[in-house]
């Protein structure tokens, strides 16, 4: 069935540093890979994503790859910032609905 | 504020129950997605609403239930609740549905449902 895992599930870093956070998807017909962002008692904001037809975009301080071959999609952080702080969940799609990944809590630490 | 709203914000009620929860997606959003957050599961989809029609479903309990209005607000009813039920139910929005189309979606602030 159509399954996405997520990696790792935590992660410590130091303000400043680069975070990555990687997936990997099991259905090939996947064609859109958003990336929520968590904070406590919210819900996921979206925050970037790619489509299939394209290996990689940047919005800033994030950057998502994508290698559809591999069926492998990754988010990375620059310069990260203590706000950064939150869980992160990928996603894969096909006809709309979303399936995700377990998260991962990153941790930025002044 | 991604313009999606949930009522209530926190719901606790006791095994056996029927509770109802509410969502009302963005100004001229047309589709509406059900999930259900919880520790063991994760982000889990439920449920997705096309204008008033069902589009697609996940993995659903027949004790839970769905519909989108007229006036395109969903609600998501949930009956003889288990103490397994208790989660986070989230409600999602985006502007439309089309095979092959895609769209981004936007999440409501979620409701707490706690079964005791």
């Amino acid at each position: 069935g159509e399954n996405v895992e997520q990696h790792p599930s935590t992660l410590s870093v130091q303000e400043g540093d680069s975070a990555v956070i990687k997936c990997t998807y099991s259905d090939s017909a996947s064609n859109y890979f958003p990336w929520y962002k968590q904070e406590l008692g919210k819900g996921p904001q979206l925050i970037i994503d790619i489509r299939s037809n394209v290996g990689e975009k940047k919005d800033q301080r994030i950057a998502v790859t994508l290698n559809k071959t591999a069926k492998h999609f990754s988010l990375h952080i620059t310069e990260t910032q203590p706000e950064d702080s939150a869980v992160y969940f990928c996603a894969a799609s096909k006809r709309g609905k979303l399936i995700f990944g377990q998260g991962t809590e990153l941790s930025v630490k002044p | 504020d991604s313009g999606v709203t949930q009522t209530p914000k926190h719901l606790i009620t006791a095994t056996g129950q029927r509770v109802t929860l509410r969502c009302s997606p963005r100004s001229g959003d047309l589709s509406v997605y059900w999930y259900q957050q919880s520790l063991d599961q994760g982000l889990q989809f439920l449920i997705q609403y096309y204008n008033g029609e069902e589009r697609a479903k996940g993995n659903i309990l027949e004790r839970f239930s769905a519909q989108q209005f007229p006036d395109l607000h969903s609600e998501l009813n949930l009956s003889s609740l288990e103490l397994g039920d208790s989660a986070l139910y989230f409600c999602a929005s985006s502007v439309g549905f089309r095979a092959g189309g895609i769209y981004e979606q936007f999440f409501g602030p979620g409701t707490r449902l706690t079964v005791l």
